[in-house]
């Protein structure tokens, strides 16, 4: 069974620090995927990035980047430079690897509630 | 292009009745989720389609629950005799093959049981 773990339920920084959303996961499957969502007030999960388990590169975009470390089990997000736009609820998710033209479920973590003041 | 769009919005119910959710996918993606969300969790998984087939139905929780594709694209979730914990957000997501599985969302229904 696949499992994702995000053991901060809410997160409170200052605009302009860097902060870091931890996720831990579970699975069994040898390839999977790793994906992060943004929700923001409006509701909407939006997309922010897939991680392949085979490619433990970290990714940098922009403010946003991610440390995939495979032997801790773990893909945290950290937001450089905080603004009050990044307040959201952030979810970690897991799903395994697809073989072309199949689709797969994606488990979620319970979220993490970021608050960026001014 | 259009996303995911969700009907209706918002739907208030009293206990013991029927509800239909509707969800309309992005033009072309063969892959659809149904999702639920209780305040305060994360998505969990319902269902899926690839096609017109349930591919994956292993999280619907009791047979109150359906869910059907008929054409292979617009899905109707369907809730009988609902109960005051059915109350979430019931969300939809697409997919196509050539994105890794990465899942497009719709803005959800919100399902009030009172």
């Amino acid at each position: 069974a696949q499992k994702v773990t995000q053991a901060q339920t809410e997160i409170s920084v200052v605009e302009k620090e860097d902060v870091t959303l931890d996720c831990v996961y579970e699975t069994r499957d040898t390839t999977y995927y790793l994906f992060w969502y943004k929700q923001p007030p409006s509701g909407e999960l939006v997309f922010l990035i897939r991680r392949n388990s085979f490619d433990e590169q970290n990714e940098i975009s922009g403010r946003y980047s991610w440390n995939f470390q495979k032997s801790t089990s773990s893909f945290n997000f950290t937001i450089t430079a905080s603004q009050v736009v990044d307040s959201a609820v952030y979810f970690c998710a897991l799903s395994e690897a697809l073989t072309t033209g199949t689709a797969s479920k994606l488990t979620f973590g319970t979220g993490t509630r970021l608050q960026v003041t001014l | 292009g259009a996303g995911v769009s969700q009907t209706p919005s918002n739907k208030v119910t009293e206990k013991g009745k029927y509800v239909e959710l509707r969800c309309d996918p992005i033009s072309g993606h063969t892959a659809l989720y149904w999702y639920r969300q209780s305040l305060g969790q994360g998505p969990e998984f319902l269902i899926y389609f690839q096609g017109t087939g349930a591919a994956d139905d292993s999280g619907l929780p009791n047979d109150r629950f359906f869910a059907v594709r008929p054409e292979g694209s617009v899905s109707t979730l369907k809730i009988q005799r609902t109960e005051r914990g059915d109350s979430a957000v019931y969300l939809c997501a697409s997919s196509t093959r050539d994105r890794g599985n990465e899942q497009f969302f719709g803005p959800g229904t919100r399902l009030t049981v009172l």
